[in-house]
């Protein structure tokens, strides 16, 4: 079965510095991964795909499939930022995510 | 467009009680449709997801029951609540059109 880990249960940054959340996960085939946010008082909600290799709000995520990772990332961690994050995984040609445990970011000004 | 209701927001049961909690969703047909728990330091458990009415896979033996009895919706239920049931619970479904799963506001039970 697949699993997500997420080593770190909290972050805590200055505003400014970098940030990088780091997500492993175990599984034999290509799977489809996500880093989902949740906003204090907020439903939790899609921040990035790996298949879109886009940037959301300053973070990117790189599947590395030889690491069998995929960290989130942002350059200049931002106060906003604060929140707490959830890499998940779905396996292909399934549609049941998995979610690791999550890592709470506290980003100080 | 496409949205997600889950109710009530909060809710106090005494132990023992049953319990209902609906999720309905707005804007599309057939989804797939998934009951997490939501704990902390333990990241989200999946406990119920259906792919069609009627159809449902339990992903981990508990004192919950999850139904579809219609397309669009979707039904956590106990006969009798236990302590240990008491968390935040979250519907969501397979949104396709953005390619990602789109999570309801959630429902924090707490068992009394």
């Amino acid at each position: 079965a697949q699993r997500v880990t997420q080593p770190e249960k909290l972050l805590s940054v200055f505003k400014g510095a970098p940030v990088e959340l780091k997500c492993n996960y175990s599984y034999s085939g290509s799977p489809e991964l996500f880093w989902y946010v949740q906003y204090s008082r907020q439903r939790l909600q899609l921040l990035l795909r790996h298949i879109s290799r886009e940037s959301i709000k300053g973070f990117t995520a790189d599947l590395n499939k030889g690491e069998t990772s995929f960290h989130l990332k942002k350059p200049f961690a931002q106060e906003e930022d604060s929140a707490m994050y959830y890499c998940a995984l779905v396996p292909g040609g399934s549609y049941i995510p998995t979610f690791g445990r999550g890592t709470s970011l506290i980003v100080h000004p | 467009s496409q949205t997600i209701h889950q109710w009530p927001a909060t809710l106090v049961q005494p132990v023992g009680s049953p319990l209902s909690l609906e999720c309905t969703v707005e804007g599309t047909s057939n989804p797939n449709l998934y009951w997490y728990r939501q704990a902390a330091g333990r990241g989200l458990q999946l406990l119920f997801y259906s792919v069609g009415i009627g159809q449902i896979s339990s992903e981990v033996p508990q004192n919950l029951s999850a139904s579809r009895p219609q397309d669009r919706q979707f039904i956590l239920s106990s006969k009798k609540l236990l302590l240990s049931d008491s968390g935040f619970y979250l519907c969501a479904w397979r949104d396709e059109e953005n390619d990602g799963y789109t999570f309801g506001s959630g429902t924090r039970l707490t068992v009394v």
